[in-house]
């Protein structure tokens, strides 16, 4: 049931453009982004909701493909402070809509000078 | 907006003792959700408050586990007897739940309680 995140990890160079994807094998009401440094608490990035929206964030956005339940996250010219573990938290449509969300395992990204 | 804060940040505890961590949630936040993290893997769902009903917990929580939010303000998470496999970092977040389901709101995190079971 938990949410799979693909690539486990990924290392940029500042400026480079990177693409992190979450797959569900349930139907979804909506797919959250967090960004969690090391030792902090994971941030709220944004939601995608059913429908197949797609969302922008400065130079963060995402998708939702809704037939497929799949969500990617797009990070376009990428920052030294774009550094940490993204993670995508799904919430099924069999969970009743409370907001229960299943996360997946993780993306570790690391963007050097 | 103070955000949530969580008490105590490490907890190193013998096994076979009880703990109790306390998250206070940011003041206008009906809703309430304690998660776990073990190292290298994302957040897992515990319970959650509606207010100070608790309204649902998982399957994989144990009885040695139990929550509370008395008066819908802050919530302590207790365990019992304490077993090495409970290490982990518990994080406690809140949102601002509206009407509708399915409800869209964002979760805020807390900086978690580290646990360390001996």
């Amino acid at each position: 049931q938990q949410p799979v995140q693909s690539p486990q990890a990924v290392i940029l160079r500042e400026g480079e453009d990177a693409v992190i994807n979450c797959s569900s094998s349930k139907a979804l009401y909506s797919v959250h982004w967090y960004r969690q440094k090391h030792g902090e608490a994971p941030v709220f990035l944004m939601i995608l909701l059913k429908g197949g929206e797609q969302k922008g964030h400065e130079k963060i956005s995402a998708s939702f493909n809704e037939k497929k339940q799949q969500s990617s996250l797009y990070l376009t010219a990428s920052q030294l402070s774009y550094s940490g573990t993204y993670f995508c938290g799904t919430e099924p449509q069999v969970s009743g809509g409370y907001n229960k969300l299943i996360f997946g395992a993780g993306t570790r990204l690391a963007v050097h000078p | 907006d103070t955000g949530v804060s969580q008490d105590p940040r490490h907890k190193i505890t013998k096994r076979g003792q009880n703990v109790t961590f306390r998250c206070d949630p940011i003041s206008e936040h009906n809703r309430l959700y304690w998660y776990r993290q073990t190292l290298g893997q994302g957040p897992e769902f515990l319970t959650y408050f509606q207010n100070e009903a608790q309204l649902e917990k998982s399957r994989l929580l144990s009885d040695r586990f139990s929550a509370e939010r008395p008066k819908g303000s802050f919530s302590t998470l207790e365990i019992q007897r304490t077993e090495q496999g409970d290490s982990a970092m518990y994080l406690c977040a809140s949102s601002l739940a509206g009407t509708t389901i399915p409800d869209n709101s964002p979760l805020h995190f807390g900086n978690g309680t580290r646990l360390t079971v001996t």
